[in-house]
């Protein structure tokens, strides 16, 4: 099955400042990866998320890249602000699965100070 | 459109014992997917409902079962509780007609087994 690696486990950056998180994964069959925020007490929340068809996509200060090749993706924030401050989960699912099973990597916490 | 809702929140339950969670998806939806999140394991797959029908499932034991209603609200049960399934439970939902779609997540049910 799926494996997802996420990397840092937690990052600390400072107002401003830009933040890098990466995942690796396993099945050159996954096709969709998404990224999710998660805040204290809340469920995860889609921030951005890429197909396989595309090596780059952004939304205002977020991008993810993917290079298919080597099996990885990564988030990219810019400008970061307090509010930036969660739980980030990468996750990947593959196109031989016909439902919406998604394996997840496991976490980083990014704190941004003021 | 409303969001994710999920009952109860919050859960008490001694070992042995069995509890009942329930998830309503978005209008529209008809995908309902159940993940188990703990500090130790992170986010895991438990099965995936569409129309009715499992269309995945997940490595966990059949101690963990689910079903889903003909207007795609969807509960899981878990039955002789144990220590190890104190977790936060959340179902996500989509419109489950290719998958890989955009999955939403609820606010989950925090569940402590004593």
């Amino acid at each position: 099955g799926e494996n997802v690696e996420q990397h840092p486990s937690t990052l600390s950056v400072q107002e401003g400042d830009s933040a890098v998180i990466k995942c690796t994964y396993s099945d050159s069959a996954s096709n969709y990866f998404p990224w999710y925020k998660q805040e204290l007490g809340k469920g995860p929340q889609l921030i951005i998320d890429i197909r396989s068809n595309v090596g780059e996509k952004k939304d205002q200060r977020i991008a993810v890249t993917l290079n298919k090749t080597a099996k990885h993706f990564s988030l990219h924030i810019t400008e970061t602000q307090p509010e930036d401050s969660a739980v980030y989960f990468c996750a990947a699912k593959s196109w031989n699965n016909a439902g919406n099973m998604l394996t997840f990597g496991g976490g980083t916490r990014l704190m941004v100070k003021p | 459109k409303a969001g994710v809702t999920q009952t109860p929140r919050y859960l008490i339950k001694t070992r042995g014992q069995q509890v009942t969670l329930s998830c309503s998806p978005i209008s529209g939806h008809r995908s309902v997917s159940w993940y188990q999140q703990t500090p130790g394991q992170g986010l895991q797959f438990l099965f995936e409902y569409f129309s009715e029908t499992q269309r995945n499932k997940g490595n966990f034991p059949g101690r963990f079962s689910g079903r889903q209603f003909s207007n795609s609200r969807s509960e899981m049960n878990v039955s002789t509780l144990e220590l190890g399934d104190s977790a936060l439970y959340l179902c996500a939902s989509s419109s489950g007609t290719s998958g890989g779609e955009t999955q939403y997540f609820g606010p989950g049910t925090r569940l402590l087994v004593l």
